[in-house]
């Protein structure tokens, strides 16, 4: 049974076409958080929400913007893309503060071309 | 930076014999965890060891944690060639509504059948 999913697998965009990145999940968790990871590079997260709280890394840059209409559903939306955020993108969910495991999508690989 | 180190970056070995991943991290932690990375997908979490815990096992894994030398290791018993995965170690912080994952740079494992 799929808990996280992400959609699509592998998104191309255009060097500063905005696009945008899904995820949802059925665990029902109150935490949703998004992660970019680059090639052979450990996961940095990006920011995150505790219900509908966002709380945004201090070194995210602008151009991340994210949204979560509902406890399922999250997006991330790249408004500018630049090459430089050519990466595999993860969320992940968990239940809350305390000692709680994170559950991971498959990750979504964006190339900017 | 926060993030942890890992050592070795990468390693192979020979199906049935045993793999050792070490990981170093700065600052004090509440709980710390290892997750499995095959190769352009999403993490799978496998085991979570507390502060106040010294060895935690899980099938043929073993997890040890030395808060007083900042450092952890997974030692994955009679290794399998489905074994072969990126692992990283992930330490807990928590922000004022949850918790945080900080993860180190990831041991690459191959192991030949």
């Amino acid at each position: 049974d799929a808990m996280v999913i992400q959609n699509p697998r592998y998104q191309v965009t255009q060097f500063g076409k905005p696009v945008t990145l899904s995820c949802s999940q059925t665990l029902n968790h109150n935490v949703m958080y998004w992660y970019q990871q680059k090639s052979s590079q450990a996961p940095k997260l990006l920011f995150h929400y505790y219900d509908k709280d966002f709380n945004n890394e201090a070194d995210t840059p602008d151009n991340f913007q994210s949204r979560r209409p509902n406890t399922s559903f999250c997006f991330l939306d790249i408004r500018s893309p630049g090459l430089g955020d050519a990466a595999m993108y993860l969320c992940a969910t968990s239940k809350g503060s305390g000692a709680h495991e994170q559950y991971f999508g498959p990750g979504t690989r964006l190339t900017v071309t | 930076s926060q993030q942890g180190e890992e050592d070795p970056q990468a390693l192979s070995i020979q199906e049935g014999e045993n793999a050792t991943m070490n990981c170093s991290y700065k600052t004090s932690i509440n709980n710390l965890q290892w997750y499995r990375q095959n190769s352009g997908r999403g993490l799978v979490h496998l085991i979570l060891i507390r502060s106040n815990e010294r060895e935690k096992h899980s099938g043929r894994l073993r997890v040890t944690l030395d808060t007083s030398k900042k450092s952890s290791s997974l030692l994955i018993t009679a290794s399998r060639a489905a074994d072969t995965a990126s692992y990283f170690c992930a330490t807990v912080y928590q922000s004022y509504n949850t918790d945080k994952l900080i993860f180190g740079t990831g041991t690459r494992l191959q192991v030949f059948p």
